[in-house]
């Protein structure tokens, strides 16, 4: 089956620094999503992906499918930006099933 | 803007017995799942659902799990005999296409003791 694999795994951050996630893919994708697990576990969809480059306020993200990564930038991180960031990728086709990353821990310190 | 709701929040059971995990997808949704998530680890994918059948399911889902949608609104998972290593946060979601995000819920932490 598909691998994902995030890159890096933990992040500490002074706050209003500025970051990049990493999330390659080893097979074409129907479906790429980058969620922010709260401390409480709630997953907040943050970008439905699967091509191409979209932006929501300090947030961006790029997915380059033709090379199978796609990257999370977060500018002027913020305390609240802690948390876990997930790439998760479908490559089903046909189910939905999404393949989630390990995920990378970001702390932002004050 | 319309969210997925799962209830309860947190549960409690003891181990070997029944539990049914609860979830209201987006009314206009036609695509469901379940995922879980041990603490610590990655959220893993244990079933995809529609049209009432189950379209495609995990090594996890085994015989103690089964999925239904009882009726136009609700989506529930239950897991027939619960094990200690059934602990975790459950979450559902649903998406409208499947060339559509998937909306998440808040998820159920089930503990089993």
């Amino acid at each position: 089956g598909i691998q994902v694999e995030q890159s890096p795994p933990d992040l500490i951050l002074q706050e209003g620094a500025n970051s990049t996630l990493r999330c390659n893919f080893s097979d074409s994708v129907n479906n790429l999503q980058w969620f922010h697990q709260n401390p409480w576990g709630q997953l907040i969809n943050l970008f439905y992906i699967p091509s191409g480059t979209k932006q929501n306020g300090r947030l961006s993200a790029t997915t380059v499918a033709t090379e199978r990564y796609s990257l999370l930038y977060i500018s002027s991180s913020q305390t609240t930006d802690s948390g876990v960031y997930f790439c998760a990728v479908d490559s089903s086709g046909n189910t939905g099933k999404l393949i989630f990353g390990q995920g990378t821990t970001l702390q932002v310190k004050p | 803007e319309p969210e997925v709701t799962q209830t309860p929040s947190h549960q409690v059971t003891q181990m070997g017995q029944e539990v049914i995990l609860r979830c209201v997808p987006i009314s206009n949704h036609l695509y469901f799942y379940w995922y879980r998530q041990i603490l610590g680890q990655k959220v893993e994918f244990l079933v995809s659902f529609y049209n009432n059948e189950i379209s495609e399911k995990s090594e996890i889902f085994d015989d103690q799990f089964s999925v239904e949608r009882p009726d136009g609104s609700n989506f529930t998972l239950k897991i027939r005999s619960t094990k200690l290593e059934d602990s975790a946060m459950y979450f559902c979601a649903s998406n409208v296409i499947l060339s559509a995000p998937q909306h998440f819920g808040d998820g159920t932490r089930l503990s089993i003791l």
